[in-house]
């Protein structure tokens, strides 16, 4: 089975300082994960994807995120958080299942950025 | 070119009434998904079809819930004698084919009183 984990349910940053979600997977082969972001109340937006290309990913906002097999992680990270990057993170697997695909979430890290 | 659309984005319900949403897919998509974020949970699988066909009902409700996909028009996911606990965020998602990204549109909150 296909999981992911997501190790922080909630991370505080200043804006300005770096940001790091982590994000564990568990798959029996080559997953394809994301990383979505929810804003309060909005849709989820597709912030990067990573589906076996290269192993660090750049996604939209200056986010990116890099897998890294040994340590079955895809941690999302920033160098600069802006106050506008508070929301909801999902980290998420696919799954490849009777002819189509389904996401399996993690249950989310809710990012604040503090002036 | 118009994304994933739900209407509506906001439905109250009391106990014991119907609950209907719709998605439509993005254009040129054929292939629907629909999610369920309960309060303070991430989504949740619940149903994939295809135009007339469901490929996936593995996270579907066994009793109430029921989905569609019409050769014409948009998708339906239906609820029968709604409960308290089926409020919640619906989320619709379409691909353009099996392998490709899903892309989810605004949802629909579903509140039953």
């Amino acid at each position: 089975a296909q999981s992911v984990t997501q190790l922080d349910s909630h991370v505080s940053v200043s804006e300005g300082t770096p940001v790091l979600l982590r994000c564990n997977y568990s798959s029996s082969y080559s997953p394809s994960l994301f990383w979505y972001v929810q804003h309060p109340n909005k849709g989820l937006q597709l912030l990067l994807k990573y589906t076996s290309a290269a192993t660090l990913v750049k996604g939209i906002n200056g986010f990116e995120a890099e897998f890294k097999k040994s340590e079955t992680s895809f941690h999302l990270t920033k160098p600069s958080a802006h106050m506008s990057d508070a929301a909801e993170y999902f980290c998420v697997v696919r799954l490849f299942t009777g002819g189509g695909n389904k996401l399996t979430f993690g249950t989310g890290t809710q990012l604040k950025v503090e002036l | 070119n118009a994304g994933v659309m739900q209407n509506p984005r906001h439905l109250v319900r009391r106990r014991g009434q119907e609950a209907r949403l719709r998605c439509s897919p993005m254009k040129g998509h054929s292939h629907v998904y629909w999610y369920r974020q309960l309060p303070e949970e991430g989504l949740k699988f619940m149903v994939y079809l295809q135009k007339e066909n469901i490929i996936d009902e593995s996270g579907m409700p066994k009793e109430r819930f029921s989905a569609e996909f019409p050769k014409e028009g948009p998708s339906i996911l239906r609820i029968q004698q709604v409960v308290r606990g089926d409020s919640a965020a619906y989320f619709c998602a379409s691909s353009r084919d099996s392998f490709y990204e899903q892309y989810f549109g605004p949802g629909t909150r579903l509140t039953v009183t």
